[in-house]
Parts: C-alpha cells; structure tokens; sequence
C-alpha cells in the first residue's frame, strides 16, 4: 500500500453504535490530521496529531474520540453521533514541520451516515 | 483573519481547453504557503500544486501553474490542455508561518470538462 489509506470507505450506523474509523500512511510522516466534509461548507479541521501527541482540538465534540498509538495509525472512535454527523472524513499525513510548506497528503475519506 | 474565498461554484471547460480556477486569500502574515487540490467524485483530496509566498516564480507542475500575484493576494490555478478527467471539485488552500498545523481550505469550484 502506498500514500494515505483509510477503512471503511463507507459506513452506516445508529445513534447508539460505536465504531471506529481508521488511518494509515506510509509516507514516514510525523503528523496526521482528521477533517470533516460536509455537503456545501469548508473542510473543518477537527484534530492534529504530531509524533502521536495531539497538538490540537478544534472544539470537537466529544462523542469523536481521536486516538494515534503511532506515527503510521490514526483512529476517530465514534459513539452516540447525530445525524448531522453524516459527512465525509478524511486523513491526512505531513511531515510535521509546522511550516507553511509542510504538504498534507490526504486518504480517500470515509462516507459516514448516520440514521 | 486568515481567510480563502473561492468565487466560482462551478465551471465549464471544453476539452483541449485552459481554464482558469479563482482563488484570493487575506493574510496578515508575511510567510505563507498556497495550495491547491483536487477531489473527484472518489472522494480522495489529491495535491496539485504549492506556492510559496516568497517564490519569485509562479510554481508549474505539467499542466497545472500557479499565477501567483501576491499585491493582489491571489492565487489562481490554470489548467492547461483540459482532460475529461479533470472533472472534479478544486480547492484552494493557505497556510500561515511558522508552528501552524492548521491548513484552511476555500469553498471550492465544481470543475466539468466536457467533449
């Protein structure tokens, strides 16, 4: 596998499930960041991990529980959502080095519902 | 505040054509770095092109380039020879400085090549 891999593309659940979205890069990068699309707005930024210590929240609330156990692996555990939850979720990978350059590579999303 | 503005929703192109993709952003900051992506249907957020604010040359990549006109603060994306698979959402993005993570993205122009 190369690039930025994300499962499962798509998922459907309850509000009262819990499932877990996966991330997982191979380009040896230091940072992985969680973004959420929504149909007609701007990609919001949810959380940033840098060498697996979360460097930042973006006021997200908490039934999404990022968790990063090394550079390579990035998961969003999701319980209790809404049906405004329903989006697109993607990953991304960078090297980390905080500087206007640094280039995020993203995955292929997961297509999220929620009933 | 950092801000990219994307006034075009959407855009006609006929194959063989050049296009151009608007995009202006408001910074207060001196070291910046603009990017653009690509999303097809997919999903997938796939990197086209990076401008950096002190570049002195408008960046290319194939048949992307970047007119970068910093006075005007703006950063349009020229497609050139256009291909029916450049069919796609492109998105305009900008990153400040230094010890910044945070990548934030314009609206998006819906782009559709056809024959």
């Amino acid at each position: 596998e190369t690039g930025v891999t994300q499962t499962p593309r798509h998922l459907v659940m309850g509000m009262t499930n819990k499932k877990s979205l996966k991330c997982e890069q191979h380009l040896g990068h230091n940072a992985m960041y969680w973004y959420k699309q929504s149909a007609k707005k701007p990609l919001e930024l949810m959380f940033v991990y840098s060498l697996e210590e979360r460097v930042e929240n973006n006021s997200v609330p908490s039934r999404f529980s990022p968790e990063c156990p090394n550079s390579s692996h990035l998961f969003l555990h999701l319980h209790t959502l809404q049906p405004e939850d329903s989006a697109l979720y993607l990953c991304a990978s960078s090297q980390g080095s905080s500087t206007s350059t640094d280039t995020q590579y993203f995955g292929p999303g997961t297509r999220l519902t929620v009933l | 505040a950092q801000k990219i503005t994307q006034t075009q929703p959407g855009m006609f192109v006929q194959e063989k054509e050049a296009v151009t993709l608007d995009c202006t952003y408001d910074t207060s900051d001196q070291s910046y770095g603009l990017f653009w992506y690509k999303q097809p249907s997919s999903g997938e957020m796939i990197f086209l092109i990076y401008q950096g604010s002190y570049d002195e040359q408008n960046a290319t990549e194939g048949r992307y380039s970047l007119n970068f006109q910093k006075a005007r603060k703006s950063a349009n994306l020229v497609i050139s020879a256009s291909q029916l698979g450049d069919s796609a959402m492109y998105f305009c993005a900008m990153r400040e400085g230094y010890n910044t993570d945070k990548l934030i993205f314009g609206t998006g122009t819906r782009l559709q090549v056809f024959p």
